[in-house]
């Protein structure tokens, strides 16, 4: 049973575009999400994080979007550059847990 | 450079034969986790540890054993490999609970 998951395996957008990565899960009780970037031959690399007290939270080019309602969130990324391919995991947890679910990521590809 | 150090990076082991994992952080982090990467399911939690001197289990944590006698090393164990055990190895650390972490790059292992 996948508690967090990612619809969309892949993603293509053009260079200067926004990109939006979704994100779904169902525990009701996760209160602590973020977004982290793979590329290949390397360990993730943490983005941006969300607690469930806002509904945004806003870094550089990147945002994310919690609507707790749906247990949706998203990640915005604009404008979207080449470097920004890469496979981009959500993950949630529980607060004062250190337990963190991870969905099973989109791969981005941004096209010059 | 501060990280996460894990080796080897990559191994071909033999069904039934014992291995360890070794990850170190110079962060001074109080929490270590392992975890595993499989194609289409994301990153599953072994286990993890909150501080030194405590272990918990995670999603996936049969046939795994980890220590943690001390604050840098977070050592995983596989006492006998099963080709089921193949996969990517990622090391992680955190200051704590709901907290961003930081991974190393992954041991590759093939259980022949």
């Amino acid at each position: 049973d996948q508690q967090v998951k990612q619809n969309s395996p892949s993603l293509s957008v053009q260079e200067g575009r926004i990109s939006i990565l979704n994100c779904d899960y169902t525990n009701s009780m996760f209160d602590y999400f973020l977004w982290y970037k793979k590329y290949p031959a390397e360990g993730p690399t943490f983005l941006i994080s969300i607690s469930s007290i806002k509904d945004k939270n806003e870094d550089g080019r990147f945002t994310v979007f919690l609507n707790k309602s749906a247990k949706h969130l998203s990640l915005h990324i604009v404008p979207s550059q080449p470097g920004d391919s890469a496979v981009y995991f959500c993950a949630a947890s529980t607060s004062g847990t250190y337990k963190y679910i991870f969905g099973t990521g989109t791969r981005l590809k941004v096209l010059a | 450079i501060a990280g996460i150090t894990q080796a080897p990076t990559s191994q071909i082991l033999a069904a039934g034969r014992r291995m360890t994992l070794r990850c170190t952080q110079d962060m001074r982090h109080n929490a270590m986790y392992w975890y595993r990467q499989d194609l289409g399911l994301g990153l599953r939690l072994i286990h993890y540890s909150n501080t030194a001197g405590t272990t918990g289990k995670g999603e996936v944590p049969d046939g795994y054993s980890v220590s943690r006698a001390n604050t840098d090393d977070f050592p995983l164990t596989l006492a006998s490999a099963v080709p089921s055990q193949t996969s990517v190895y990622f090391c992680a650390s955190s200051w704590g609970a709901n907290q961003p972490q930081h991974f190393g790059d992954g041991t590759r292992l093939s259980i022949l």
